[in-house]
């Protein structure tokens, strides 16, 4: 079967709390941001995808801060809902070849 | 609607015995790849085309192959399958041009693959 996998950070939060998620991506040269949700048994789903010219992008409850400097992105979550349980991937782009290149992943838990 | 299509959504394979997961697109895009993901991980890029230009990450086992024989689709063989390959495979297309860069990423649901 499958090896063993090593265990996710977890976020646990109240529903209708804020939640954020964070990342630290590897590439400075990166300049193409994307997060997504991973539901169980699914695909990654896009969520919000940010640019290396911008600091800051909104969604539809979602935000997203890039922050260059010290190579970090953030998910910000408004008002969470028990549907946005699920694993947070955040993914960069390296623009030598444009491989979409996947980090460590956040699995958000919201309890009703 | 335009989507990435992977089958089949659950293969079981035995030990050593060749398989080939398929994924289909109907975005035209120009770009697929294939991604291992093993449980509580991150996926994990194995190879990906560039139009018909095959890509092989440096660290992806010579057990895996990929063809594609045209723009639609996109195969992922596994030659002789071990219980370390037992992992959600995922087909991902996106649409690339050298003027503008990659956008659209689009991922498939995955196919899980058992191996026993």
């Amino acid at each position: 079967g499958e090896s063993v996998g090593l265990h996710l950070p977890t976020l646990s939060v109240q529903e209708g709390d804020n939640s954020i998620i964070n990342c630290a991506y590897s590439n400075s040269a990166s300049d193409y941001f994307i997060w997504y949700k991973q539901e169980s048994g699914k695909g990654p789903q896009f969520i919000i995808d940010i640019r290396s010219n911008m600091d800051k992008r909104q969604g539809q409850r979602v935000t997203v801060l890039l922050n260059k400097t010290v190579k970090h992105l953030s998910l910000q979550i408004a008002a969470t809902q028990p549907g946005d349980s699920a694993v947070y991937f955040c993914a960069e782009i390296h623009n030598q070849g444009g491989k979409l290149i996947f980090g460590q992943g956040t699995e958000l838990s919201v309890k009703p | 609607d335009a989507m990435v299509i992977q089958n089949p959504r659950y293969q079981v394979t035995q030990f050593g015995k060749p398989v080939t997961l398929s994924c289909s697109q109907t975005l035209n895009h120009n770009v697929m790849y294939w991604y291992q993901q093993k449980s509580s991980q991150a996926p994990k890029l194995l190879f990906h085309y560039y139009d018909k230009d095959f890509n092989n990450e440096a660290d992806t086992p010579d057990n895996f192959q990929s063809r594609r024989p045209n723009t639609s689709f996109c195969f992922l063989d596994i030659r002789s399958p071990g219980l370390g390959d037992a992992a959600m495979y995922l087909c991902a297309t996106s649409r690339a041009t050298k003027r503008t860069g990659e956008s659209g990423y689009t991922f498939g649901s995955g196919t899980r693959l058992t191996v026993v």
